[in-house]
């Protein structure tokens, strides 16, 4: 898997928006990029993934620059709910089914 | 649905006895994963099965260590003999693989100590 990386921690107002950013510039061709969340104490959960184009969902937007060597997770309006450990994945689209998590970003929701 | 069922929650038991984890995926899903985190390690997978199968379990730490999946509902994780440096959170996790992509649900986890 193309390695990511990711700010270590960040800060949000509640109620604004929170931008995540992810470095992936290794990816190639047929890898998508995953996000998955972890509330403390829980299991990590599946956020939304992409391969070229920006997604939304009801959860957040997921923006992939032109070149998909970076990536940005936007949560539109912050909870206090979503502070939790933000990892952000590339993985190959066919055969491997593996997640290899890395380090994540510890997004705290500030009231 | 009620996800993925994983038991126990919690579960201590002192070095050298056997220790067997169990977790039911969801209904439907062909894939199932198992992951454990720890402080040191972070989140890593040990194996996962694919139709019940064993694909790759090149993350099983050694060979006390054995994952079985008799079948489509149900899998376990054992250890024999189990040490201190085995205490973590375990993860089991399931897939519906559907096209190029699938995406992973978790369970709660089963949290072990090792005395």
């Amino acid at each position: 898997d193309a390695k990511t990386t990711q700010p270590t921690s960040m800060d949000c107002a509640e109620g604004r928006a929170a931008n995540l950013p992810c470095n992936h510039s290794t990816i190639s061709g047929n890898e998508y990029v995953y996000w998955y969340r972890q509330i403390h104490s829980q299991g990590p959960q599946y956020i939304i993934h992409g391969l070229k184009n920006n997604e939304t969902n009801e959860m957040a937007s997921l923006i992939i620059t032109e070149d998909r060597k970076s990536s940005t997770l936007i949560l539109p309006h912050a909870t206090l709910r979503d502070t939790a450990v933000y990892y952000c994945i590339v993985r190959e689209s066919f055969g491997n089914e593996k997640l290899t998590f890395g380090t994540g970003t510890r997004l705290t929701i500030i009231p | 649905d009620a996800g993925v069922i994983q038991s126990p929650r919690h579960e201590v038991t002192e070095m050298g006895q056997e220790v067997t984890l169990r977790c039911k995926p969801i209904s439907g899903h062909n894939s199932l994963f198992w992951y454990r985190q720890t402080m040191m390690r972070g989140l890593e997978l040990l194996i996962y099965f694919n139709n019940n199968v064993p694909i790759d379990d090149s993350g099983m730490p050694e060979d006390r260590f054995s994952a079985k999946m008799p079948n489509a509902s149900f899998s376990t994780l054992k250890i024999q003999p189990s040490e201190p440096r085995d205490s973590a959170v375990y993860f089991c996790a399931s897939s519906l693989r559907q096209g190029s992509t699938d995406t992973q649900y978790f369970g709660p986890g089963t949290r072990l100590t090792v005395l």
